[in-house]
């Protein structure tokens, strides 16, 4: 099955600071993936998503990621960060059963911390 | 085009009692998937419907059970609350089934506390 591991629970950045959030993916076969944000008391907002097409994936808001099958990872980042993207920032991976359901498996979780 | 409508928004039950959430998907989305959040567990895919049936399940006890109407909007139920129910509640509207490229739309959610 598939499965995602984002590195730390927690980022702190300041305000204009390249923001990097990491995330590893195990798949056996080629992945989908995602990653969502979300802000406090609300539903997950999809930023962007890799589907093969290109490795590097531009999203709203600002935000981008690079698949790299090498490293197996997709990783977000965001040359500058701004108060506004303080959230809780989840990746995920699409897993596909026989039956042909798909469901999204997530990360834990990374919460990015802002500071003027 | 209006979003993913989960209602209520927060509910407060007691142990032992039932519940009952909704979720409306967006127009001509047919594929409802449901997600518990907690802190210790984090985001867990709960089960999907399609079609007025359901496709998968996640591992959770019989407890918890859905239902989609013909109109695609989805009920989900927790019978016998526990403590550990308490959580957010995040439905997903999509608009194929089978389709890993879809993309999936979250409600904001239903905030469920159990005392």
């Amino acid at each position: 099955a598939q499965s995602v591991t984002q590195l730390g629970s927690h980022v702190s950045v300041s305000e204009g600071a390249l923001v990097l959030l990491r995330c590893n993916y195990s798949s056996s076969v080629p992945p989908y993936l995602f990653w969502y944000v979300q802000y406090p008391n609300q539903g997950l907002q999809l930023l962007l998503k890799y589907t093969s097409a290109a490795t590097l994936v531009k999203g709203i808001n600002g935000f981008e990621a690079e698949f790299k099958k090498s490293e197996t990872s997709f990783h977000l980042t965001k040359p500058s960060a701004h108060m506004s993207d303080a959230a809780e920032y989840f990746c995920a991976v699409s897993d596909q059963s026989w039956t042909g359901f798909q469901k999204l498996v997530f990360g834990t979780g990374t919460r990015l911390l802002v500071s003027p | 085009k209006a979003g993913v409508t989960q209602t209520p928004r927060y509910l407060i039950k007691t142990r032992g009692q039932q519940v009952t959430l909704s979720c409306s998907p967006i127009s001509g989305h047919r594929s409802v998937s449901w997600y518990q959040q907690t802190p210790g567990q984090g985001l867990q895919f709960l089960f999907e419907y399609f079609s007025e049936t359901q496709r998968n399940k996640g591992n959770f006890p019989g407890r918890f059970s859905g239902r989609q109407f013909s109109n695609s909007r989805s009920e989900m139920n927790v019978s016998t609350l526990e403590l550990g129910d308490s959580a957010l509640y995040l439905c997903a509207s999509s608009l194929a089934f089978g389709d890993t490229n879809t993309e999936a739309f979250f409600g904001q959610g239903t905030r469920l506390t159990v005392v």
